[in-house]
């Protein structure tokens, strides 16, 4: 991911709603992604990654979409639940080597 | 599985005293461990790469002889945090991966608090 500042994105939506949290990459090398989760005063969780040869997995409640033509990740979370509420970071690597994380969103869920 | 225990959870210190941080990989090996540093609402930032029965990696701008890493067994890798003073006050984590090209899988940080 891009690491771009101090700025915490936010992003707002209604309890049962679709979530989608974007992320950008830089380098164009990176094989491999994944998406964390990481709630107040925890370590970051692990949700899902997926690698370069494919542009879409599914998990339960969640997917990631890759584009690389212009290095570009998603997750999406359906039926938005309020303990989805947390900082999501993106990571991307070449061959799990050296990962970079994005700067985070935050999500909110509204009730 | 691939479950990364770290502690303390939090520590409160003196300025000029050290203190260490064990990151613990409980149910797998792992001959590489990694710490990070994150300040609040930002990203993780990577202080270095931990590798077991060698000398750490520190990542620039990261002085090695203030933030001491052992990796003395294929399960634990330490951190300690020499001579601590207010602006080492931060949220450290590890993290650890079963294997090249595996993701990481992080311990539950530790706040520390230098006073």
């Amino acid at each position: 991911g891009e690491s771009v500042g101090l700025h915490l994105p936010t992003l707002s939506v209604q309890e049962g709603d679709n979530s989608i949290i974007n992320c950008a990459y830089s380098n164009s090398a990176s094989d491999y992604f994944i998406w964390y989760k990481q709630e107040s005063g925890k370590g970051p969780q692990f949700i899902i990654d997926i690698r370069s040869n494919m542009d879409k997995r599914q998990g339960q409640r969640v997917t990631v979409l890759l584009n690389k033509t212009v290095k570009h990740l998603s997750l999406q979370i359906a039926a938005t639940q309020p303990g989805d509420s947390a900082v999501y970071f993106c990571a991307d690597s070449f061959y799990g080597q050296n990962f970079v994380f994005g700067p985070g969103t935050r999500l909110s869920v509204l009730p | 599985g691939a479950v990364v225990s770290q502690h303390p959870s939090w520590v409160i210190c003196k300025s000029g005293t050290s203190v260490k941080i064990e990151c613990r990989s409980l149910d797998f090996q792992a001959t590489t461990m990694f710490w990070y540093r994150q300040f609040p609402k930002q990203s993780l930032m990577l202080m270095a790469t931990s590798n077991e029965g060698s000398k750490a990696t520190y990542e620039q701008g990261v002085e090695k002889d203030k933030f001491l890493i052992n990796h003395a067994s294929l399960t634990l890798s330490t951190l300690t945090v020499t001579s601590a003073h207010p602006e080492d006050s931060s949220f450290y984590i590890c993290s650890a991966r079963t294997g090249v090209g595996s993701p990481l899988h992080f311990g539950n940080g530790t706040r520390l608090t230098v006073t």
